[in-house]
């Protein structure tokens, strides 16, 4: 499988544990996005990773959260001190070179946090 | 500011039958792509296609199509003989070419539930 994959794919929680999730990109893909989709909503962009560089943050991303890609491969995104707030899907991305290209989604991680 | 607007919440339709799915967007860029992509049941966004500022040109690609409108501002997804298989979250997103990141901006979706 040469897709985007995700880890875990289901996650429950209790409020003010932390929790970590991994995304895997599509080898050649040099960037890697990360996205936040609530019940009935369209995906809503997080952080992006350009190799190992994270170059844009989204005011959606709170101090509790922080994501990093250390080699330019795979990357995690940690949730700090969790809250029922936080509950939604977690949607990785990557794409090639080039705003050409369309990104490719892996299959998300569903946070519940209880 | 960038903006996806997908007016229909839901449609159902019986099997066989075409449907369109409405996507209205704004941008004050000059230079921009669109995006199509289905979210099934099973949670993963697919990819269906990416049609930038520059080609109007409608597309098909099987049972789907496309027609884009700059003048409307419109990029609408026609899915002819709809099956089962095409119930879904369909989104419609944009981004804006020239930028460093390309994030993508997205409409809030439409539920198609087709019924056999």
């Amino acid at each position: 499988d040469t897709g985007v994959s995700q880890d875990p794919r289901h996650k429950i929680t209790k409020r003010g544990q932390n929790v970590t999730f991994r995304c895997d990109p599509i080898s050649e893909h040099n960037r890697l996005y990360w996205y936040r989709q609530t019940l009935g909503q369209g995906p809503e962009f997080l952080t992006y990773f350009q190799n190992e560089a994270q170059l844009e943050k989204s005011r959606l991303l709170s101090d509790r959260f922080s994501a990093e890609r250390p080699k330019g491969s795979f990357s995690t995104l940690e949730i700090q001190r969790t809250e029922q707030g936080d509950s939604a899907m977690y949607l990785c991305a990557s794409r090639g070179a080039g705003a050409s290209y369309g990104q490719y989604f892996g299959p998300g991680t569903r946070l519940t946090v209880t | 500011a960038q903006k996806v607007t997908q007016a229909q919440t839901e449609i159902s339709v019986v099997e066989k039958e075409d449907v369109t799915l409405d996507c209205v967007y704004e941008t004050r860029d000059t230079t921009y792509y669109l995006f199509w992509y289905k979210q099934p049941p099973s949670g993963e966004l697919v990819f269906l296609i990416r049609r930038n500022s520059f080609d109007e040109q409608n597309e098909i690609s099987g049972r789907y199509s496309w027609n884009f409108q700059k003048s409307t501002s419109s990029f609408n997804f026609t899915i002819t003989a709809s099956q089962v298989v095409d119930s879904a979250v369909y989104f419609c997103a944009l981004t804006f070419y020239g930028g460093a990141t390309n994030k993508l901006i997205f409409g809030t979706g439409t539920l198609l539930a087709v019924q056999p």
